[in-house]
């Protein structure tokens, strides 16, 4: 199955953006986010049911629903400026799949 | 600190193999499953395959079965792939990535090393 993810999105500083991942997978399974910087490594902002990995900020944060999962920058800041990619397990051929990402502008 | 040491930088002709590294401590190796990871220039991530620590069984994409391969060298702690019969389409960075909970592959890549680049050209 395939997760889908809207290419880009902006956010003006200070303000909430929620980032979408959608996919029938994610009926069954949380969805994990990571954020990537250009030329760097992805690294992983959240986790499961909502949970964060030591020192992301807490205004990072995810809900679901449905098909839909979604990642929330609460109060985004000029260092969000990134590509955010979700990832999930997938209930037919790979066990992981990825979204496509999206590009988060903060303006 | 988690570290996973990549090998460097590979350029190959099309129909060749390349064989990529990734070295991670003794607790890594022993315990946790490692993920191969790719990405190709200005494009998105895609999950190739997974390795478990228990006994390196391994878990592929489906697109990749039949040319894609991981090992596990325990004398080294080192985690080695290969990918055969490349294309031009092949070019991207590749990492490899420790799942960030012990969940026996139940979780996410969490830890990644710095990526290999990989360039398929004639």
């Amino acid at each position: 199955s395939e997760l889908t993810q809207d290419p880009a999105v902006s956010v003006a500083l200070g303000l909430t953006v929620k980032v979408t991942c959608q996919g029938d997978s994610l009926r069954d399974f949380f969805a994990s986010w990571y954020q990537q910087k250009p030329g760097q490594a992805p690294i992983l902002v959240l986790y499961g049911e909502n949970n964060r990995p030591s020192g992301i900020p807490d205004r990072f944060s995810g809900s679901s629903s449905g098909d839909t999962a979604s990642l929330i920058i609460t109060g985004a800041q000029a260092e969000d400026e990134a590509d955010y990619y979700c990832i999930s397990r997938d209930s037919s051929g790979a066990p992981w799949v990825f979204g496509g990402g999206t590009k988060v502008t903060v303006l | 600190q988690v570290q996973l040491v990549q090998s460097a930088t590979e350029v190959k002709k099309p129909g060749a193999s390349v064989k990529l590294s990734c070295k991670t401590s003794t607790s890594t190796f022993n315990t946790f499953h490692i993920h191969w990871v790719r990405q190709a220039p200005g494009q998105g991530l895609e999950w190739m395959g997974m390795i478990s620590p228990r006994g390196g069984s391994t878990v592929y994409a489906q697109r990749f079965q039949g040319r894609f391969t991981m090992v596990r060298d325990t004398s080294t702690t080192t985690v080695n792939m290969d990918l055969r019969s490349l294309r031009s389409d092949d070019t991207a960075v590749y990492y490899c990535a420790r799942e960030n909970m012990n969940c026996d592959g139940d979780c996410p890549p969490g830890y990644w090393g710095q990526g290999t680049l990989v360039i398929v050209s004639s």
